[in-house]
């Protein structure tokens, strides 16, 4: 069964903190994707990678950056947690166009 | 620019009727449409697909429409259970540049009463 792993379900940090989140899939895709989930604002594309050390910017990057050194890990990088960006964050993969996406479990991030 | 739109933030239903969720679309190159589920705590997980080639698609309890004129479809759940009960996602891609990225809309909450 393919899976998407997210490296925690539940993070508590403090404002300031620099933050990581791990995601790694298994299927060999080449395409992963991150998103934060809030209430009434849906899914939010903060940025992708379609290929190793490749990476565009979604829909709200600001605050963010990432990193993908190996085809099956991208990681998702809060510089300087604030308060703004409690949120869920899901990561997902898909291996080529028109296909769905897999999405992880989800990491609940609670910055205090 | 919301592109994907699903306009009813919540539904109930009661547990044996018939659940229909809306969906509308501006993006005239959108070709193909999910559905996802997702519950609390949980991240989402793929339902049933439509490609623009077909006006329904069917899958056990759920049936995707597609009418492609008005830019709308629609997920029925017959009948609905409990377990139903869940923020149901759509999202659409099209074949062109970038055709791997999916659009979502804002989600609809489900809610199937016993």
């Amino acid at each position: 069964d393919v899976k998407v792993t997210q490296s925690s379900r539940y993070l508590v940090k403090r404002t300031g903190e620099k933050v990581f989140l791990e995601c790694v899939q298994d299927m060999d895709h080449e395409n992963m994707f991150w998103y934060r989930q809030d209430p009434g604002l849906g899914l939010r594309l903060i940025y992708f990678s379609y290929d190793v050390k490749m990476k565009e910017k979604g829909d709200i990057p600001e605050g963010y950056s990432v990193s993908r050194e190996k085809k099956e890990r991208f990681s998702l990088i809060l510089e300087s947690a604030s308060t703004n960006q409690t949120s869920m964050y899901l990561c997902a993969s898909t291996p080529r166009a028109l296909y769905g996406y897999t999405f992880g479990s989800g990491t609940r991030l609670t910055v205090v | 620019d919301q592109q994907v739109k699903q306009n009813s933030p919540s539904l109930s239903v009661q547990e044996g009727r018939i659940s229909i969720l809306n969906c509308d679309y501006t993006n005239s190159m959108f070709d193909y449409f999910l559905w996802y589920k997702k519950y609390p705590a949980e991240g989402p997980t793929f339902l049933i697909s439509i490609s623009s080639i077909k006006d329904k698609n069917e899958d056990g309890r759920f049936t995707v429409f597609l009418n492609k004129s008005a830019k709308h479809l629609s997920l029925h759940i017959v009948p609905s259970q409990p377990g139903d009960s869940a923020v149901y996602f759509c999202a659409a891609s099209s074949s062109g540049a970038g055709s791997y990225q999916l659009t979502f809309g804002k989600g609809t909450k489900l809610s199937v009463i016993p």
